[in-house]
């Protein structure tokens, strides 16, 4: 079956502008997670939906990001006014929510590159 | 709060030699452990995970994992390594209660040689 898509999968932006990443996960997955991964930094958390509801944004480096989540399926990363260290892998995961034993399944990414 | 090492950043083992790739975890509640891959340019894939029961889990591709309570460890094995087991490897935690939220060691790379 299909597993979770994720789109772009490079973006190059410039410093300043915005850009928006999208994820479609596994259908009937509830549960959806944002994570960044940059060099050497391994995984950083950054944002987990339930349904449409976010209620852990705890990782979101600034007020410059923001995640939605509509109709309990795809999702949207939006990085307002990019900056140089927002360059990374970007990954989306989901999973059978409310079920602590499902593991993640993620997509290959966005490798955002801002210049 | 959930917390994850992986003390080594890299690990090299000659092929058909076992390997272990470590893991140590901080959790105030129960923990439930899980184990994944990355393929150069893939996304991460599952290997395995323990949640209760056997502290041995067996996975994908012969893979399996000891968890140890006393020592908060949740190592990953494999008896006899091949060239292309090569990859990053990633123990993540979480604890139970309302945070679904799974956090992840910074990845430990492993090349095995012919």
């Amino acid at each position: 079956g299909a597993g979770v898509s994720q789109s772009p999968s490079n973006k190059v932006t410039e410093k300043g502008k915005d850009v928006e990443l999208r994820c479609d996960p596994i259908s009937g997955h509830t549960a959806l997670y944002w994570y960044r991964q940059s060099l050497g930094q391994g995984l950083e958390f950054l944002i987990y939906f339930q349904g449409n509801s976010a209620p852990d944004k705890s990782g979101l480096p600034s007020d410059r990001f923001s995640a939605e989540r509509t109709g309990g399926s795809v999702s949207t990363l939006t990085i307002q006014r990019t900056q140089q260290e927002d360059s990374a892998v970007y990954l989306c995961a989901s999973s059978l929510g409310g079920m602590y034993n499902s593991p993640l399944h993620f997509g290959n990414g966005t490798r955002l590159t801002v210049t | 709060a959930q917390s994850v090492a992986q003390p080594e950043d890299q690990v090299n083992v000659a092929e058909g030699n076992p390997l272990t790739v470590k893991c140590t975890y901080s959790v105030s509640g129960n923990p439930y452990l899980f184990w994944y891959v990355q393929y150069p340019n893939r996304g991460l894939q599952f290997l395995l995970k323990y949640i209760t029961g056997d502290n041995l889990v067996k996975g994908s591709y012969g893979f399996e994992a000891e968890f140890n309570k006393s020592q908060t460890s949740f190592h990953l094995k494999k008896p006899s390594a091949l060239v292309s087991d090569s990859a990053l490897y990633f123990c993540a935690v979480r604890e139970g209660g309302s945070n679904y939220k799974l956090t992840f060691g910074k990845g430990t790379l492993l090349t095995v040689n012919p």
